[in-house]
């Protein structure tokens, strides 16, 4: 069956530095893949689209890598901030009317 | 312009009562998906609908379990005699029509809570 992994441990991370998340899949072949941030107690919040073709994505602060070949992508934060703690979690999705998968989400926490 | 309203924020329903989550779409949105949240866990999908039609409803469990997305009105989730194990946050997200790739946009989520 499908299934998509994400770091289960939370990540903790200096303020200032690089915050690195990984999504990994197996079973599946989707046509993009997005993250999304979650904050507790609300609901998640879409961040990035990158498509199969695609290699990288960028938007201010943020990066995301999509290899399909080792069915990885890789969510990068620069130049973290506390106000980027939150849980950020990976989602596929398939090249017609399909549903959303999720992962379970990692939890990232900038300390000051 | 609003976005994915979702009521009541908080239920609490005795076992075996019923149990039902609306969810309006985005203007514009004819695709409403539902997830489940325990705590401490990820988003798992239960159903996908447009207007009047189920799409993939194949993470709804077998029983209790019903959607709808009628040609008026929002979307409903409905559990019907409600147990313990279906305490979670459930969320509502909306999409345009069709293309794949679209940005699905979610609610603030409705939290179940069965004593």
């Amino acid at each position: 069956s499908q299934k998509i992994e994400q770091n289960s441990e939370a990540l903790n991370i200096q303020e200032g530095k690089t915050a690195t998340l990984t999504c990994n899949y197996t079973n599946y072949s989707p046509a993009y893949l997005q993250w999304y941030r979650q904050d507790p107690g609300r609901g998640p919040v879409f961040l990035l689209l990158i498509r199969e073709n695609e290699k990288e994505k960028r938007k201010e602060r943020l990066k995301v890598t999509f290899d399909t070949t080792l069915k990885q992508s890789l969510f990068h934060i620069t130049a973290s901030q506390p106000a980027d703690s939150a849980t950020y979690l990976c989602a596929l999705g398939g090249s017609s009317a399909s549903k959303i998968i999720f992962g379970s989400g990692t939890r990232l926490s900038i300390r000051p | 312009n609003a976005g994915v309203m979702q009521n009541p924020r908080h239920l609490v329903r005795r076992r075996g009562q019923e149990a039902r989550l609306r969810c309006s779409p985005m203007k514009g949105h004819s695709h409403v998906y539902w997830y489940r949240q325990l705590p401490e866990e990820g988003l798992k999908f239960m159903v996908y609908l447009q207007k009047e039609n189920i799409i993939d409803e194949s993470g709804m469990p077998k029983e209790r379990f019903s959607a709808e997305f009628p040609k008026e009105g929002p979307s409903i989730l409905r559990i019907q005699q409600v147990v313990r194990g279906d305490s979670a946050a459930y969320f509502c997200a909306s999409s345009p029509p069709s293309a794949a790739g679209n940005t699905i946009y979610f609610g603030e989520g409705s939290w179940l809570t069965v004593v």
